[in-house]
């Protein structure tokens, strides 16, 4: 199976602040990589997928990078409504394996 | 617009089994695949498996290989997921997903909570 391993698991950031979150895969994965948000009590949200394709309806602040076994997402300028847990999953194969999750804290 | 919509709550003793669907619609049922994903308390995500409501095929992850079942009714745009042997740690809450190719699951059940207790 394919390991993804996302830093940091936590993270205390500021209204304003510039984030990034990374997720390390154990073998290549091309770009077949997806990124959602999940908020307490509530299902994930898609963000990007392939990557770097924003999901329909996301803000331009989030953003995503990399192909191969890193990849990234940014988050510009982070807003109130964007401290949640995000999550990776690698779609390249199966099983479709998730990353530990990063929870983003006010500050 | 695009809806899953799941069963309800459900409790169950450890042995036992359980069955939860998943209902969609605003879309063809059968050009996209759906997956099943679950989260313990206070844990992270899991891949359970896929099925493709086309044609019927499965794929499960491993550790759930000889414990689940996924199917699907094509009259009625509804897929289920059934786990049974339940223990505690099967405790979580379960969620379909319509999955696009390599963009991931782009809608989502609103979950359902599945107990295990004695």
């Amino acid at each position: 199976d394919i390991q993804l391993t996302q830093s940091p698991s936590f993270l205390s950031a500021s209204v304003r602040d510039r984030v990034t979150i990374t997720c390390r895969a154990s073998q290549d994965i091309s770009s077949y990589l997806a990124w959602y948000q999940q908020k307490p009590g509530k299902a994930p949200k898609l963000l990007i997928y392939a990557a770097s394709t924003l999901q329909s309806g996301v803000p331009s602040r989030f953003s995503g990078s990399g192909s191969g076994t890193e990849f990234t997402l940014t988050i510009s300028s982070l807003q109130p409504e964007d401290f949640a847990t995000y999550y990776c999953q690698q779609l390249n194969s199966f099983p479709y394996t998730f990353g530990q999750g990063t929870k983003l804290e006010i500050k | 617009q695009v809806q899953l919509v799941q069963s309800g709550p459900e409790v169950k003793k450890p042995g036992a089994s359980v069955k939860v669907s998943c209902k969609a619609s605003g879309y063809t049922f059968t050009n996209y695949y759906i997956h099943w994903v679950r989260q313990a308390p206070g844990q992270g995500l899991e891949w359970m498996g896929i099925i493709n409501p086309s044609g019927g095929s499965t794929t499960y992850a491993q550790k759930f290989q000889g414990r689940v079942t996924m199917t699907r009714d094509t009259s009625t745009s509804t897929v289920y997921m059934e786990l049974s042997s339940l223990r505690s740690e099967d405790t979580a809450v379960y969620y379909c997903a319509r999955v696009a190719s390599i963009v991931g699951g782009d809608y989502w059940g609103q979950g359902t909570l599945v107990t295990v207790s004695s």
